[in-house]
C-alpha cells in the first residue's frame, strides 16, 4: 500500500515554544491530507483538512492560530503547534488519500508531542 | 451526525481462536468503510477497504463484511495469533472526505 511518513516520531519541548511536524506521502501525490489528534485510549479526532495550495479547513473548536497547517506541495503537509502548552501534549497523526476521493486512506506513524 | 460504535471495547482470546469484531454506524449513506489496526504508540495501518457496492473483502486471515442497510460491519479474524494483538478501528467517510472513527476494539491474543 501507499506510504505516509511523519517526522519527528517523538518530540519534547518547553512550554511556549513552537513545534513543527511533517507529513509526507512517499510514493503518491496527495492533494488532501488530514491531521488528527489522539488522546490516550481514545479514538482519533479530526483537527483539520489540509489542501495543497490553499488554506486548511479546521474542525469546530480547533484553534487555527495555534495549529498552523501548510500544504505547500503535493507530497508534504506540515503542522506547527505554536506557543505550545502542556495541554497540547498528545499524539498527532496525519493521513493522506491515494488518488480518488473514495479511495483508501493511509496514515503516518504518528508524532508524540510532550510539552514540559 | 454520523456516529460509529465498536463492540466490544476490549477482547481477550487464546491463540488460535476465530473472532469477530463489530462496527455499527448511524448514517447508512456511506460510500465505503475502512478497517484499521493500531499498535500502541503507532499510527494506523489500513487493513481492508470495502466499497458500498461490495458485501465483503478478504485479506489473508481477515475478512470484513458490510451491510449498509443495517449500518453494520464485521471484521472476522481467523486462527488468531499473538501478533494480532492491537487496537482495531473502523471508520466511515463523512462530508468532505473526512473519516469518522469508532472508539476501537482492543484485542489481546494470548499465547
Amino acid at each position: 500500500g501507499a506510504v505516509v511518513s511523519q517526522h519527528p516520531s517523538r518530540v519534547i519541548c518547553k512550554s511556549g515554544t513552537s513545534v513543527k511536524i511533517e507529513c509526507r506521502s512517499l510514493d503518491f501525490q496527495a492533494t488532501t491530507m488530514f491531521w488528527y489528534r489522539q488522546f490516550p485510549k481514545k479514538s482519533l479526532m479530526l483537527m483539520a483538512t489540509s489542501n495543497e495550495g490553499s488554506k486548511a479547513t479546521y474542525e469546530q473548536g480547533v484553534e487555527k492560530d495555534k495549529f498552523l497547517i501548510n500544504h505547500a506541495s503535493l507530497t508534504l503537509s506540515t503542522l506547527t503547534v505554536t506557543s505550545a502548552h502542556p495541554e497540547d501534549s498528545s499524539f498527532y497523526i496525519c493521513s493522506a488519500r491515494d488518488g480518488r476521493a473514495d479511495g483508501e486512506l493511509f496514515f503516518g506513524e504518528g508524532s508524540r508531542l510532550t510539552v514540559l | 451526525k454520523q456516529e460509529v460504535t465498536q463492540i466490544p471495547a476490549a477482547l481477550s482470546v487464546p491463540e488460535g481462536e476465530n473472532l469477530v469484531l463489530n462496527c455499527s454506524f448511524t448514517d447508512s449513506a456511506i460510500y465505503n468503510l475502512q478497517w484499521f489496526r493500531q499498535d500502541p504508540g503507532k499510527g494506523l495501518t489500513s487493513l481492508l477497504l470495502i466499497q458500498s457496492s461490495q458485501r465483503e473483502q478478504t485479506s489473508g486471515r481477515l475478512n470484513a463484511s458490510l451491510d449498509k442497510s443495517s449500518g453494520r460491519s464485521t471484521l472476522y479474524i481467523a486462527a488468531s495469533q499473538p501478533g494480532d494483538s492491537a487496537t482495531y478501528l473502523c471508520a466511515v467517510p463523512t462530508s468532505g472526505s473526512r473519516l469518522t472513527f469508532g472508539e476501537g476494539t482492543q484485542l489481546t491474543v494470548n499465547p
